[in-house]
């Protein structure tokens, strides 16, 4: 079945410091991918997404690139802010599908 | 544009009380709907889905259900509500299959 593994947080860090969470997937054919961020007590807000090989998606800074070769999505942004301290998850949806699979997320703490 | 509502956003039951959380979308017509479950420790689980009035399709056997009376409309329900019901339960939509989903702000259920 199709699986999602993302790097075990907390992830502490510093203000205006490089952020990069690792998501790695297993899937059959050609799903799409999400990166969604969710903040304390809040639901899931969609932060970027791709839908096929060597897609980039980009928002508030953030991007991941779709690499099939590797099977990874890795989320990265090069300074963050106190404001990005939230669980980040990423996800797949198979083409066609109705079940968006997720990693069990990483937290992220900015210290200013 | 769209937006997704839920309440309550809070809940405390006892156990073998019946439950009821509703979810309504506006701004669009025939999304498909969504219920997840976000339980500690456990990540995000895909509960029920719907593609249209009265289709529900489960996921996973348990003792919830979920009905879909209207178009932007979807309830999900309990009976007698069990302590490993408890949990952030998450409504989402969206336009299409295989497409991204949208979350609503949730309801976090507690189960005494």
């Amino acid at each position: 079945g199709n699986s999602v593994t993302q790097m075990e947080g907390p992830v502490t860090l510093s203000e205006e410091a490089f952020l990069t969470i690792n998501c790695t997937y297993t899937a059959t054919g050609y799903p799409s991918l999400f990166w969604y961020v969710q903040y304390p007590g809040e639901g899931l807000q969609l932060l970027l997404k791709a839908t096929k090989a060597d897609d980039k998606g980009s928002n508030k800074g953030f991007e991941a690139t779709y690499r099939k070769e590797t099977t990874s999505f890795h989320l990265e942004k090069g300074s963050v802010q106190v404001s990005d301290s939230a669980v980040y998850f990423c996800a797949l949806i198979k083409a066609a599908g109705n079940k968006l699979t997720f990693g069990g997320g990483t937290r992220v703490l900015v210290k200013p | 544009s769209q937006t997704i509502h839920q309440w309550p956003a809070t809940l405390v039951q006892p156990v073998g009380s019946p439950l009821s959380l509703e979810c309504t979308v506006e701004g669009t017509s025939n999304p498909n709907l969504y219920w997840y479950r976000q339980a500690a420790g456990r990540g995000l689980q895909l509960l029920f889905y719907s593609v249209g009035i009265g289709q529900i399709s489960s996921e996973v056997p348990q003792n919830l259900s979920a009905s879909r009376p209207q178009d932007r409309q979807f309830i999900l329900s309990s009976k007698k509500l069990l302590l490993s019901d408890s949990g952030f339960y998450l409504c989402a939509w969206s336009l299409s299959r295989g497409g991204e989903q949208f979350f609503g702000p949730g309801t976090r259920l507690t189960v005494l």
